[in-house]
């Protein structure tokens, strides 16, 4: 069965340093997809980054970076140079993709608060 | 980018009514769309997987007689929350994809306080 840990409730770092927020997953699919989602407190989603499984190199997007370590099963985010407006839930995500309608499921989630 | 519109963004209702809770796609083709649940401070439980034309595939748990899901046209997925209680007030959210495109776009939520 498909599984995503994120072992951070919450962090606090200063603005403009970098940060890492952890995740993790576990799966017996060969080809699966990881997202990293944002969710400020208005509620909405906002997708920031997708790996694929088979992807040979690590995505990124702007600020945001997906440090993908396969063989560790971990999908780790890195947004640099973070700014107030990064204070926000962050949501890991994984999908199985032998199925177009497979689900996706989430990590229980890092909340974010960037020091001014 | 693609936009999913989410109607209402909040709703109170009397115990026993019933609310309808709208997706549109509103520049693309959502042929899956999915439906979730999130309580304070948790992470989203996916609530079922409806492909257009089809009826929706629940999870486990989840009432489908209580729980309404309608997609029955490419940019538009409703969820109907049926003589609602005061334990289905929640934060629902939609989130839309087209064909084998990876990427989900989400509605803004729906905040619903059952009285």
């Amino acid at each position: 069965a498909q599984k995503i840990t994120q072992t951070q409730p919450g962090m606090f770092v200063q603005e403009k340093e970098a940060v890492t927020l952890d995740c993790t997953y576990d799966t017996s699919d060969p080809s699966y997809g990881l997202f990293w989602y944002k969710q400020p407190s208005s509620g909405e989603m906002i997708f920031l980054i997708y790996q694929g499984s088979y992807d040979q190199q690590n995505a990124t997007e702007g600020r945001y970076s997906l440090n993908f370590q396969k063989a560790r099963k971990s999908a780790n985010l890195v947004i640099s140079a973070s700014q107030l407006g990064d204070s926000a839930m962050y949501f890991c995500a994984m999908r199985e993709l032998y199925s177009s309608a497979s689900k996706i499921i989430f990590g229980s989630g890092t909340r974010l608060s960037i020091r001014p | 980018g693609a936009v999913v519109s989410q109607h209402p963004s909040w709703v109170i209702c009397k115990s026993g009514t019933s609310v309808k809770i709208e997706c549109r796609s509103l520049d693309f083709q959502a042929t899956t769309m999915f439906w979730y649940r999130q309580f304070p401070k948790q992470s989203l439980m996916l609530m079922a997987t409806s492909n257009e034309g089809s009826k929706a595939t629940y999870e486990q748990g989840v009432e489908k007689d209580k729980f309404l899901i309608n997609h029955a046209s490419l940019t538009l997925s409703t969820l109907t929350v049926t003589s609602a209680h005061p334990e289905d007030s929640s934060f629902y959210i939609c989130s839309g994809k087209q064909g084998d495109n990876e990427k989900l776009f989400f509605g803004s939520g729906t905040q619903l306080s059952v009285l």
